[in-house]
């Protein structure tokens, strides 16, 4: 049982890239999240998924897309990286019971 | 709006004594309440969470927490911190929706010897 794990751990991207950033889980929950995190800032969710084919925004949604084909994989996209998406960035998902497992998290710096 | 707010950014406690991190939320109902901690470099970890009932709750670690609906607050205690009790603490509220989860700015805890 790995429980939440993200790809890559790090990574560099040049303004205007886009990229993905992966998680998967294998505890059968339906609900996952993304968040991001900043200084000072604590965690801000991005975007939410409360089982395969169904998604919403989050508090700070705008310049990632995620889709939700299989329970297991939630990929959050970043479309056109800019200087402002640079944050760490974590994957959790959600038991019956409301308690978030989160992922080791994913360094992403844009230059 | 809804928001929740960590009032202290740093808190420095010594070995042995006691630790209170406060926690306040605005929301137009009583939402779900949960504390993580973060170690560098990790990711969060659940210390306890408050869906109803008893307002004391217990947590991991010997930690607990006292929801004061009047006082709209969740504040989270230790009676007596250990080094190892450093890092960073995260207030969260989340409504019915467990997916729309918001938290604190966090308060990172240094311990001294």
């Amino acid at each position: 049982n790995a429980g939440v794990t993200q790809t890559p751990k790090f990574q560099v991207l040049k303004t205007g890239q886009s990229m993905t950033l992966q998680c998967a889980q294998d505890m059968n929950h339906e609900y996952m999240s993304w968040y991001r995190q900043d200084p000072g800032m604590g965690l801000r969710l991005i975007h939410y998924s409360v089982g395969a084919g169904i998604t919403d925004q989050g508090e700070v949604p705008n310049g990632y897309n995620v889709s939700r084909s299989t329970t297991e994989d939630f990929p959050l996209r970043l479309l056109s990286a800019a200087p402002s998406q640079t944050s760490v960035y974590f994957c959790a998902s959600i038991d019956v019971g409301g308690e978030q497992y989160f992922g080791p998290g994913t360094r992403l710096t844009v230059t | 709006a809804q928001s929740v707010t960590q009032p202290d950014i740093h808190i420095t406690v010594s070995e042995g004594a006691s630790l209170e991190l406060r926690c306040n939320y605005s929301y137009g109902a009583t939402p779900y309440l949960f504390w993580y901690v973060q170690s560098p470099g990790q990711g969060l970890q659940l210390l306890l969470k408050y869906f109803s009932g008893d307002t004391l709750v217990q947590g991991i670690k010997g930690f607990e927490a006292e929801f004061k609906r009047s006082q709209s607050s969740f504040n989270l205690r230790k009676p007596s911190v250990h080094w190892s009790d450093a890092a960073e603490y995260f207030c969260a509220v989340a409504l019915y929706n467990n997916n729309d989860m918001r938290f604190g700015a966090g308060t990172r805890l240094t311990v001294k010897p």
